[in-house]
């Protein structure tokens, strides 16, 4: 099946500094991946969509100086966390969606990153 | 704009026993797909099973089936014979078809613990 790596799974890091997380598909090609946030016992707040070879697309409210997002070839994509700040603390997800397989507009998800900024 | 609406926050199920969560969603759109993802304590999500609106059948995979009621606009995921490894919350999402950019909206979530 479709699987989706996230790294790191998680990180600490002090306030200010910049955070990377990457989202790679290992067995399939993804033009599009998207970056999610969550927080505790809520649903996933889509942040941005990724495109490969372009700009990614930001969800409206997300700050895209402070999230950035690099979709450099077609099975990965990072997301950078600038000058983080304790209320950027969440659980970052991403997903790809398969070209080649899956019904039709199926997101494969990654096993997630918590970002925990002291 | 896709609106997705679960009403069940938690719910309690006897292992071995079915249990059924809801979903319905509002659309004015005529071609899309509805998913039902499922979130471990690990955090992972975990893709179920999908139903094409133009699906004339009932989407199946192993324990898991959905209950497709397009004039109702609901979208029900039924587990049968619950299993400990159940115990996760259970995401409803769709995606309009039209739509070129294949985001996703996904409803609030409903918790679902399975009892031995």
């Amino acid at each position: 099946g479709a699987v989706v790596s996230q790294h790191p799974s998680w990180v600490i890091c002090k306030s200010g500094t910049s955070v990377k997380i990457e989202c790679r598909s290992l067995d399939f090609q993804a033009t599009t991946m998207f970056w999610y946030r969550q927080f505790p016992k809520q649903s996933l707040m889509l942040m941005a969509t990724s495109n490969e070879g372009s700009k990614a697309t930001y969800e409206q409210g997300v700050e895209k100086d402070k999230f950035l997002i690099n979709h450099a070839s077609l099975t990965l994509s990072t997301l950078t966390v600038t000058s983080a700040h304790p209320e950027d603390s969440s659980f970052y997800i991403c997903s790809a969606r398969d070209l080649g397989g899956g019904p039709a507009g199926t997101q494969y998800f990654g096993p997630g990153t918590r970002l925990t900024v002291l | 704009a896709q609106k997705i609406t679960q009403t069940q926050p938690g719910m309690f199920v006897q292992e071995k026993e079915a249990v059924t969560l809801d979903c319905t969603y509002d659309t004015s759109d005529q071609s899309y797909g509805l998913f039902w993802y499922k979130q471990p304590s690990s955090g992972e999500m975990i893709f179920l099973i999908y139903q094409g609106s133009y699906d004339e059948q009932n989407a199946t995979e192993g324990r898991y089936s959905l209950n497709f009621q397009k004039a109702r606009k609901s979208a029900n995921l039924v587990i049968s014979a619950s299993q400990l490894g159940d115990s996760a919350m259970y995401f409803c999402a769709m995606r309009a078809y039209f739509s070129n950019d294949y985001k996703l909206s996904f409803g609030a979530g409903t918790t679902v613990t399975v009892r031995a």
